[in-house]
């Protein structure tokens, strides 16, 4: 079966300092990727996806990038956070025919 | 620029009632999905609804999809407290199995005894 993992689960940064959160995903080769922001109280808005590797399109322009190193992960970083950059982040991957299927998350505090 | 609109936003229960949330979309499409959301988790999904007319049941949950109205409807019957949480619809954004999916806001839901 197939299973999404993203990491950390929390992380506090302080503005200016860069970022790196991981998403991989097992069991499934050539996954569409997504990179998911929920800001406090508010829906989703997709930030990138990724149908291959080396392959992303970005959504919002911003201050963040996704990078697809290989098959199966998905990485979203920044060169320096701003206090806009703080929310919940999901990584998803898509199947055929069926629902997005979420990581778990990682909620980031830009302080 | 495709919009999906929840309503409504906030909704409080007791335990018993049925009650709609509608998911309403500004352009074709023939996928709608709706989630859902524990405070501080993930998104778990709920129904896939992949036509005009589709119907889903779980429990007491009900979706339905109108794509010529571009409506959908999440019916919630006899509600009971383990429903409390947030709803979220989805539509597909590029109508396609490659297609990114535009959120609704969310319904944040309450069932109170």
């Amino acid at each position: 079966s197939q299973t999404i993992h993203q990491w950390p689960a929390t992380l506090v940064q302080p503005v200016g300092s860069p970022l790196s959160l991981e998403c991989t995903v097992e069991g499934t080769s050539n996954p569409n990727l997504y990179w998911y922001r929920q800001a406090a109280g508010r829906g989703l808005q997709l930030l990138f996806y990724s149908v291959g590797i080396g392959q992303i399109s970005s959504e919002v322009p911003q201050n963040l990038s996704a990078s697809r190193p290989q098959d199966r992960q998905f990485i979203l970083s920044s060169k320096k956070l701003l206090l806009s950059d703080s929310g919940f982040y999901l990584c998803a991957w898509e199947g055929r025919n069926s629902p997005l299927h979420f990581g778990n998350g990682t909620r980031l505090t830009v302080t | 620029e495709l919009k999906v609109e929840q309503n409504p936003l906030f909704l409080s229960m007791q335990e018993g009632k049925n009650y709609t949330i509608y998911c309403n979309y500004s352009t074709t499409s023939d996928r709608l999905y709706w989630y859902r959301q524990d405070p501080g988790k993930s998104l778990e999904s709920l129904f896939v609804l992949l036509s005009n007319g589709a119907v889903k049941q779980e429990g007491r949950l009900m979706a339905s999809l109108d794509t010529k109205a571009r409506l959908s409807t999440l019916h919630i019957t006899a509600a009971v407290h383990d429903l409390s949480a947030t709803y979220f619809c989805a539509v597909d954004g590029y109508g396609g199995s490659q297609g990114n999916l535009i959120f609704g806001k969310g319904t944040k839901l309450s069932v109170k005894p």
